[in-house]
């Protein structure tokens, strides 16, 4: 069974301009989750799907970030225009229980260095 | 609100001897606890968690954590390191009554020489 995707990498890109990174969970996960790692700091919550709507997007730092999960299935995180603190590792994670206590299978990740 | 805190930003032990990398919590309901690892390039990977029950729980690679609630900690432990374990080691809570979202600590790196 394939793991939790994501693509790019690694993305390095001047300041203002944008970025898309994209997310593959696992296959009949219907939640989603978007992460974001400042280096040297904690792992923030950004939002959470469950299939194609949006649960809970309270992490979002603002408009600049945006969100889709057409069709309930990837994911793609849209950081447009890119400012400086916006550079860290984006994690996406998936899960299939639909309760609070199931483990989540995480991504490995996507740098972004905004320059 | 909820909060995680792993005080330790690196611990180091000897191969061969017991490990503890730190945390505690709060919440303002009931906790459900995790803690996952996460190896150089690699994406987090889950160890154990704790729901209800037994405040020992065991997980992945021979770690365990002991959910202590007047404490409000949540220490992950190993009797006997390997050089292996060497990684990066996050904690996480999630409030059973406010939200989905996993609350993760920053980090400790644990370092395992031999």
């Amino acid at each position: 069974e394939a793991g939790v995707t994501q693509f790019p990498s690694h993305s390095v890109i001047e300041k203002g301009q944008t970025v898309t990174l994209r997310c593959d969970p696992i296959s009949g996960h219907d939640n989603l989750y978007w992460y974001r790692r400042v280096m040297g700091k904690e792992i923030k919550f950004l939002l959470h799907f469950v299939k194609e709507s949006k649960q809970d997007e309270s992490g979002m730092p603002n408009n600049r970030f945006l969100a889709e999960r057409t069709g309930g299935t990837y994911s793609t995180l849209k950081v447009q225009p890119a400012e400086l603190e916006d550079s860290g590792v984006y994690f996406c994670a998936s899960s299939q229980e639909l309760g609070n206590t199931g483990e989540l299978f995480f991504g490995e990740g996507s740098r972004l260095t905004v320059l | 609100a909820q909060s995680v805190a792993q005080p330790e930003d690196q611990v180091n032990v000897a191969e061969g001897n017991p490990l503890t990398v730190k945390c505690t919590y709060s919440v303002s309901g009931n906790p459900y606890l995790f803690w996952y690892v996460q190896y150089p390039n690699r994406g987090l990977q889950f160890l154990l968690k704790y729901i209800t029950g037994d405040n020992l729980v065991k997980g992945s690679y021979g770690f365990e954590a002991e959910f202590n609630k007047s404490q409000t900690s949540f220490h992950l432990k190993k009797p006997s390191a390997l050089v292996s374990d060497s990684a990066l080691y996050f904690c996480a809570v999630r409030d059973n009554q406010a939200g989905t979202a996993l609350i993760f600590g920053k980090g400790t790196t644990l370092s395992v020489s031999s």
